[in-house]
C-alpha cells in the first residue's frame, strides 16, 4: 500500500530539548515536504526536497533543519524547540513534476512547553 | 510565487451539486492547478488537477476556465462524508517544489 509515514505521531517536549520528527514513503518518489498547520493560517511550507541531497526553503523555514540522505526519508529536525513551534506537522511525497499528486502522512502533533 | 484565493465556508446540502471555486489570477502557463481536501483528523488528500481542459474522474469534476484565472470543483452530488476543507493550489513546472497552499474552503454539508 502506497504510503507516507510520520513518527511520533504525538509528542510533548520542552523548549531546547533536540527532537527529530522522522518521514519515510514507499512510493520512490523524489519530492519530499514538509508542512505546519496552525489554526487559522492553513498549510506552510517549511522545507521540501527535490531529490537526494536537494534541498530547499519554503514558506516558514526558521527554526527547522531536513536532511534527505535517502530517497524514502526526509526527516524534520528541530535543534531547540520553542512554544511557537506546537503545531500540526504534514510530510508528504510527489513525483517531481507540476503533475506529480501530493500523498501526505497522517500528521505529528507536537506541543512544545 | 502564484497565490489562490477561496471562499473561507460554503454549504451544501446533502445530493446536490456543490461547486467551489479559486481564483488564481497570477498563474503561468505551466502551473497545474491542484485540489485536495482535508477530512477532520487526517492529512490532506488529492483529489484532482488539471491544466487546461476540464476533468472529471471519480471523486469530482474540476471546471478550468478559459483564460486560466479561476477553477470550479464540482461535487456532483455531496454526502456527509464529503465535509472537510478543500484546498486549491498551483503546481509550477519550473518551481514543482514551492507547494503554496493558503487557507482552503471548509464545506459544511448539511442532511
Amino acid at each position: 500500500e502506497a504510503q507516507v509515514t510520520q513518527n511520533p505521531r504525538y509528542l510533548i517536549t520542552v523548549t531546547g530539548k533536540k527532537l527529530t520528527v522522522t518521514c519515510s514513503q514507499n512510493m520512490n518518489h523524489e519530492y519530499m515536504s514538509w508542512y505546519r498547520q496552525d489554526p487559522g493560517l492553513g498549510l506552510r511550507q517549511i522545507y521540501y526536497s527535490m531529490n537526494v541531497e536537494v534541498t530547499d526553503k519554503g514558506d516558514v523555514p526558521e527554526g527547522y533543519k531536513v536532511s534527505r540522505k535517502e530517497k524514502r526519508n526526509f526527516p524534520l529536525i528541530l535543534e531547540s524547540p520553542s512554544p511557537n513551534q506546537t503545531s500540526l506537522y504534514f510530510c508528504a511525497s510527489s513525483s517531481p513534476s507540476n503533475t506529480g499528486e501530493l500523498f501526505f502522512g497522517e500528521g505529528s502533533r507536537l506541543t512544545v512547553l | 510565487d502564484a497565490k489562490t484565493t477561496q471562499p473561507n465556508s460554503m454549504e451544501s446540502n446533502e445530493e446536490e451539486p456543490v461547486h467551489l471555486p479559486c481564483n488564481h489570477s497570477t498563474i503561468s502557463g505551466t502551473d497545474y492547478i491542484h485540489w485536495y481536501r482535508q477530512l477532520p483528523s487526517q492529512g490532506p488528500e488529492y483529489v484532482i488537477h488539471g491544466l487546461t481542459s476540464n476533468v472529471n474522474n471519480r471523486m469530482a469534476s474540476l471546471a478550468i476556465a478559459e483564460d486560466r484565472k479561476s477553477s470550479t470543483l464540482i461535487l456532483h452530488r455531496a454526502t456527509l462524508r464529503d465535509a472537510a476543507v478543500y484546498y486549491c493550489i498551483l503546481r509550477g513546472y519550473t518551481n514543482a517544489g514551492k507547494s503554496t497552499f493558503g487557507d482552503g474552503t471548509t464545506l459544511t454539508v448539511k442532511p
